[in-house]
């Protein structure tokens, strides 16, 4: 099945600085959507973004599909950025939604 | 307005009982998950049902069995409990045609002593 690679694994910031999560996968993809956890555990849907890019106020994300990843930038981050951001896909010969193992990010006030 | 919402948030059991997890979905939707979370983050889907039939089933132990009586819910059956089972569970929905969202509920955290 195709895989699905996020870096870096865990990340810590600065209130106020930048960061970009990257997402790999192996094969063609048809969906692609970044999600954030929060340090409650819910799961907020980012992005549906299988190309190009998408804007939403201090986040974005881009994906390059012909060369197989996506991006999510994060700026002027803040603490409430804190939590676990997956990336999965839908493409190759699966049926299903795979997700990565996800990136675990901090930010300190 | 919970677009998916699940119950119970919380279970907490002894091994060897059964239990059930409910979830419901006001987004007209006609597709519904399970999908499990172990202790380091990793989800993985169980099931998937579109419009009450089953399309995924992933490698699941016959103990889990899903039920969905119409298409904006989604319940999950679990027999026989084992300690393996703790995790948090959520379910999820999202059109079939796979260019739509997938939305999550808010999880549920099953812990099996």
């Amino acid at each position: 099945g195709i895989q699905v690679e996020q870096s870096p694994p865990d990340l810590i910031l600065q209130e106020g600085a930048n960061s970009t999560l990257r997402c790999n996968f192996s094969d063609s993809v048809n969906n692609l959507q970044w999600f954030h956890q929060n340090p409650w555990g819910q799961l907020i849907n980012l992005f549906y973004i299988p190309s190009g890019t998408k804007q939403n106020g201090r986040l974005s994300a881009t994906t390059v599909a012909t060369e197989r990843y996506s991006l999510l930038y994060i700026s002027s981050s803040q603490t409430t950025d804190s939590g676990v951001y997956f990336c999965a896909v839908h493409g190759g010969a699966n049926s299903k939604l795979t997700f990565g193992k996800g990136i675990t990010l901090s930010v300190r006030p | 307005d919970t677009a998916v919402s699940q119950t119970p948030k919380y279970l907490v059991t002894q091994m060897g009982n059964d239990k059930s997890i409910k979830c419901e979905q006001n987004l007209g939707h006609d597709t519904m998950y399970w999908y499990k979370q172990d202790s380091k983050k990793f989800l993985k889907i169980m099931f998937s049902y579109n419009n009450k039939e089953l399309i995924i089933n992933e490698t699941v132990p016959n103990r889990f069995s899903p039920k969905s009586p119409d298409k904006a819910h989604l319940n999950l059956h679990i027999n026989s409990l084992e300690l393996g089972d703790s995790a948090v569970y959520f379910c999820a929905s999202s059109q079939l045609d796979r260019s739509e969202k997938l939305f999550f509920g808010s999880g549920t955290q099953l812990s099996v002593l």
